[in-house]
């Protein structure tokens, strides 16, 4: 069983609809949590970054986290066609560097027009 | 440079080949780190540098798998004796210390056939 589990989807939804991504973690030793967005052929790109319980909101994404159930979530309001790509969760251990990450599977989202 | 820097974008090895893939980290980055991502999968962590010391090699998945960064800055990922497991996309990120974002490169495709 992977440390960090993630539902590949696919996931297409319609635009202007609200998307919900989700991950588990299994490691009590992972301590900051973030959200990557991979465009095809191109490298993962840092969306947001968490450390604590609760919800951090940057424009139309919000991050959660559940550390008592080890569950992350992100969620896109307002989705676009510009937000069609692989979103990847990812965490890292405290003490350890930030770019030490233990990666998703990666879910693969559509926003049809 | 503007961002990380991988070359070659692609590379085809025939089975039992040597490989080596480059690094260009934005300039002034003292940490470096490498992955492996599988077709449909996340990355997964190879190995990380601090200047030219390799602090990290607890993801290279066996000992054909070989990384250097002499002079602290350009890192090179070499792969002997290539195995088809071996196709993936090797992704390089850079930072500018321990405790900073990570910046990925676009990767380089490796099939191997």
């Amino acid at each position: 069983q992977k440390e960090v589990e993630q539902d590949p989807g696919p996931l297409s939804v319609p635009e202007g609809a609200i998307v919900s991504l989700n991950c588990t973690y299994s490691n009590s030793a992972f301590q900051y949590f973030m959200w990557y967005r991979q465009y095809s052929r191109k490298g993962p790109e840092l969306l947001m970054y968490t450390y604590s319980s609760g919800n951090k909101e940057d424009g139309r994404f919000t991050a959660q986290v559940d550390k008592s159930s080890k569950y992350i979530s992100l969620f896109i309001r307002d989705s676009q066609p510009s937000d069609s790509a692989t979103y990847l969760c990812a965490t890292r251990a405290g003490g350890t560097s930030y770019g030490k990450l233990t990666f998703g599977q990666g879910t693969i989202l559509t926003v049809h027009p | 440079g503007a961002g990380v820097s991988q070359s070659p974008r692609y590379k085809v090895a025939k089975r039992g080949q040597d490989v080596a893939l480059r690094c260009d980290p934005i300039s002034g980055h003292v940490s470096l780190f490498w992955y492996q991502q599988a077709l449909g999968q996340g990355p997964e962590f190879l190995t990380y540098f601090q200047n030219e010391a390799q602090l990290d090699k607890s993801g290279l998945p066996s000992d054909r798998f070989f990384a250097e960064r002499p002079e602290g800055s350009v890192s090179t990922l070499k792969i002997q004796r290539t195995q088809q497991e071996d196709s993936a996309v090797y992704l390089c990120a850079s930072s500018y210390n321990r405790g900073s974002e990570a910046f990925f490169g676009q990767g380089t495709r490796l099939t191997v056939v």
